[in-house]
Parts: C-alpha cells; structure tokens; sequence
C-alpha cells in the first residue's frame, strides 16, 4: 500500500529537550516537504526536498532542522523544543511529474511544555 | 512575497453546489492545487491547475485565472461527507519548489 508514515503520532516533551520526528514514504517520491497546521493559520511549509542531499526552506523554517541522506526518509528535528512549536505536523510527498499530488502523512501532535 | 486568501467558514445544503473561492499573489507559479481535509485527518488531494480554464473531476471542479490571481472549486451535488475543509494551495518556483497553503474554508453541509 502506498502510504506516508510518521512516528511517533503524539508526542508530549518539555522545552530544550531534543527530539525527532520520522517520515518515510514508500512510493519512490522525490520530493518531501514538512507542514505545521495551527488553527487560523492553516499549514505552513517549514522544509522540503526535491531529492537526496537537496533541501530548502519554506516559509517558517526557525527552530526545525531536516536531512535527507537516503531517498524514502526525511526526518524533522527540533534541537531545543520551545512551547511555540505545539502544533500539529505533517510529512507529505510527491513525485516530481505532474500533477504534483502530494500524499500527506497522519500527522504528528506535538505538545511542547 | 507570497499570499492565498479563502473564506473562512461557507454553509450549503445537501443536494445543492457551492464555490469555494482562492485569491493569490505568488512569485513564480507552479500551479493551484486543492485539498481536502476532513477533521483530525490529514489532507487529500482533489485538484491541480497550472493552465487558465476548468478541469471537472467527477463531481468537483476547479477553475483557474492566472492573471487574475484566481481559482475557485465548485462542488456539485453536495452530500453530507463533504464537509470537511477545503484548503487551496499554490507553488512557487523561484529556484525552488515552495508550497503556500491557504487557511482553509470550512464547508458545513446541512440537511
């Protein structure tokens, strides 16, 4: 079954304590992306990737890091949590013809405290 | 800079067809797409624009004016599953392939 995985799905940490949040996608995609969803905000792209080794910034990139070292992964970090980071987050993927579509993940529900 | 404007909350009745409108200023454009999201779900794809016109998938349709900076999606013979959200979204290549998403319009479909 083609799918996007995340884990964990929830998550409840406190602030500065470094966590990871991971997504693989078994549908040889290209192109990943991590989203934040708050309410009233909608998602905002924070990384994405066109291919391995290749990432770039979306629109509120502070405080995440990402890699994408094999192809079907694209782990999020948060090296120092802080409590404006709660939010929920989403992994998706594509591949690079069109129409683009991408395949979101379950989301992950962090709560930073 | 990059901004999508959508209704927050539209209400529409079973049976009946709704518009959704999406307004955009992007840098770069890659196309418009749709998606659906459901509560405590994640979304779902439903529609991708990069050309001016109407593309009919089923009982949804998406529209798109490039140079009006315009879409919207058309949702016929509503029934009680499509309410849900209904988020638009542009892409952006300016060296790179950024994705802006709308705050979503949550639809209510009544009986």
């Amino acid at each position: 079954e083609a799918q996007v995985t995340q884990n964990p799905r929830y998550l409840i940490t406190v602030t500065g304590k470094k966590l990871t949040v991971t997504c693989s996608q078994n549908m040889n995609h290209e192109y990943m992306s991590w989203y934040r969803q708050d309410p009233g905000l909608g998602l905002r792209q924070i990384y994405y990737s066109m291919n391995v080794e290749v990432t770039d910034k979306g629109d509120v990139p502070e405080g995440y890091k990402v890699s994408r070292k094999e192809k079907r992964n694209f782990p999020l970090i948060l090296e120092s949590p802080s409590p404006n980071q709660t939010s929920l987050y989403f992994c998706a993927s594509s591949s690079m013809e069109v129409p683009y579509e991408q395949y979101f993940g379950p989301g992950t529900r962090l709560t930073v405290t | 800079g990059q901004n999508i404007d959508q209704p927050t909350e539209m209400t529409a009745t079973e049976g009946a067809i709704v518009q959704i409108n999406c307004t955009y200023q992007t840098s770069g454009f890659n196309g418009l797409f749709w998606y659906q999201q459901h509560a405590g779900e994640a979304p779902t794809f439903l529609s991708y624009n990069v050309l001016d016109g109407l593309e009919e998938k089923g009982r949804f349709s998406s529209f798109l004016s490039r140079s009006k900076g315009y879409s919207y999606l058309l949702l016929k013979e509503l029934q009680m599953k499509d309410s849900a959200s209904y988020l638009c979204a542009v892409s952006g290549y300016t060296g790179g392939f950024k994705t802006i998403f709308g705050a979503g319009t949550r639809l209510f479909v009544k009986a």
